[in-house]
């Protein structure tokens, strides 16, 4: 399994742009790239994931480079509510895959 | 937005007891898993189910828990006898591959 490694912690404040980096080193030909988000008390919840390059939905952006060793979840104009844990999982699309939660990245957006 | 859904959503239960934790998932999804996050610490894969059989589980998952789908809708965790360090929030997922889970809002345990 592909193991992650993300920062701890990041502060940020209203409006700015938010950008969270993760590394996964040993990824896997089919592994995939899922970024989640968790609130407290809350299940985690899908953001966006990808294989390569750059994908974007309404709310994040996920760059991929070729070598696919890292990825950069970009949060665009963060407001207070995107106060919350940011989850990088990679694994494969077989449906029997187990994802293996890291410690995340606590995001505190500040006012 | 079809939602994975879960009961209850708190659940107090004394030591020795069993419960069992009830989960729908959404209704064309196949792979089912249960995760569970102690307070302040991170989220902890327990088990996956497929076509009606454990498809893997963790060390955590030991004899005091098991699964089941008793119709078509319904999935549930059940913990034999609880122990205080069960205590903490469990969570029910479901996906159909490729697309990435669904999580349910959780079952906050206290054994108490």
């Amino acid at each position: 399994l592909a193991k992650t490694t993300q920062p701890i912690s990041m502060d940020s404040y209203e409006g700015q742009e938010v950008n969270i980096t993760c590394s996964h080193n040993n990824i896997a030909t089919n592994d995939y790239i899922t970024w989640y988000q968790q609130f407290p008390s809350q299940g985690p919840r899908f953001i966006i994931q990808g294989y390569k390059t750059k994908v974007t939905n309404e709310v994040a952006s996920l760059f991929i480079p070729a070598d696919r060793k890292s990825s950069t979840l970009s949060l665009p104009r963060v407001s207070l509510s995107d106060t919350a844990v940011y989850y990088c999982l990679v694994g494969d699309k077989t449906g029997t895959y187990k994802y293996i939660f890291g410690t995340g990245t606590r995001l505190k957006v500040l006012a | 937005e079809p939602e994975v859904t879960q009961t209850p959503s708190h659940q107090v239960t004394q030591m020795g007891q069993e419960v069992i934790l009830r989960c729908v998932p959404i209704s064309n999804h196949l792979y089912f898993y249960w995760y569970r996050q102690i307070l302040g610490q991170k989220v902890e894969f327990l088990v996956s189910f497929y076509n009606n059989e454990i498809s893997e589980k963790s060390e955590i998952f030991d004899d005091q828990f098991s699964v089941e789908r008793p119709d078509g809708s319904n999935f549930t965790l059940k913990i034999r006898s609880t122990k205080l360090e069960d205590s903490a929030m469990y969570f029910c997922a479901s996906t159909t591959a490729p697309e990435g889970y669904t999580f349910g809002s959780g079952t906050r345990l206290t054994v108490v």
